[in-house]
């Protein structure tokens, strides 16, 4: 499997924390890319970082890319209730294929 | 307002059926897949097509087929369901390498 890893699996905070969750991936990458998940719908997109970038922002969102360790962070800054979501990273090596990791279930209580 | 949509939201079928699962995008995109969801497994692919008529497998192909006679609609055949593939579907499309869209999801059920 191409599939890469997010982690933590889950993470709970309280609002106004900042939330960092990372991934791993396993083959060279074109970009990548974050999507949150709402409980039981769709994935949106979020952010898209190349693989010539080492860090990007959007609005509270800050991505980095390591391509020497194949990895990627997502910090979220002071998070609020309505961020509680599960997270994904997902890549594209040499084709259009587009591969997703495992997630991280967010949860930013009140 | 960009759209990819899918057929049903809920479904339950017996198992030994044909599935057919619908999913048709209104942006002309290339590319559309088709991802299944299971907890603490994150999005698997399926299938990828690249252009219609074109597919191409993904993690997770076996006990599934698919067909994209156009370009704005690609349809995932589970050819005889079983209680394995009782999952949550989500399609998606993009244009080259852009951002993608998805749809709602179909959350499946083979009893």
């Amino acid at each position: 499997s191409q599939q890469g890893e997010e982690d933590p699996q889950a993470l709970s905070i309280q609002e106004g924390e900042n939330a960092t969750m990372n991934c791993s991936y396993k083959t060279s990458i074109n970009n990548l890319q974050w999507y949150r998940q709402n409980s039981g719908r769709g994935l949106v997109h979020l952010i898209l970082i190349r693989s010539n970038e080492r860090e990007k922002h959007s609005g509270r969102l800050r991505v980095t890319l390591d391509t020497s360790k194949k990895s990627s962070s997502l910090l979220i800054t002071a998070s609020r209730a309505a961020d509680t979501a599960s997270y994904f990273c997902a890549t594209d090596a040499h084709t259009d294929k587009l591969i997703f990791g495992t997630g991280t279930r967010l949860q930013v209580f009140p | 307002d960009v759209k990819v949509t899918q057929s049903s939201r809920y479904l339950v079928k017996r198992t030994g059926e044909k599935v057919f699962l619908e999913c048709v995008q209104d942006m002309d995109h290339e590319n559309m897949f088709w991802y299944r969801q299971d907890p603490g497994l994150g999005l698997r692919l399926i299938y990828f097509s690249y252009d219609v008529k074109m597919k191409e497998k993904g993690d997770i192909p076996e006990g599934y087929s698919v067909s994209r006679e156009k370009k704005e609609r690609f349809s995932l055949i589970l050819e005889s369901a079983s209680t394995n593939q009782t999952s949550m579907y989500l399609c998606a499309s993009r244009q080259g390498r852009a951002e993608a869209f998805f749809g709602q999801g179909t959350r499946l059920t083979v009893v």
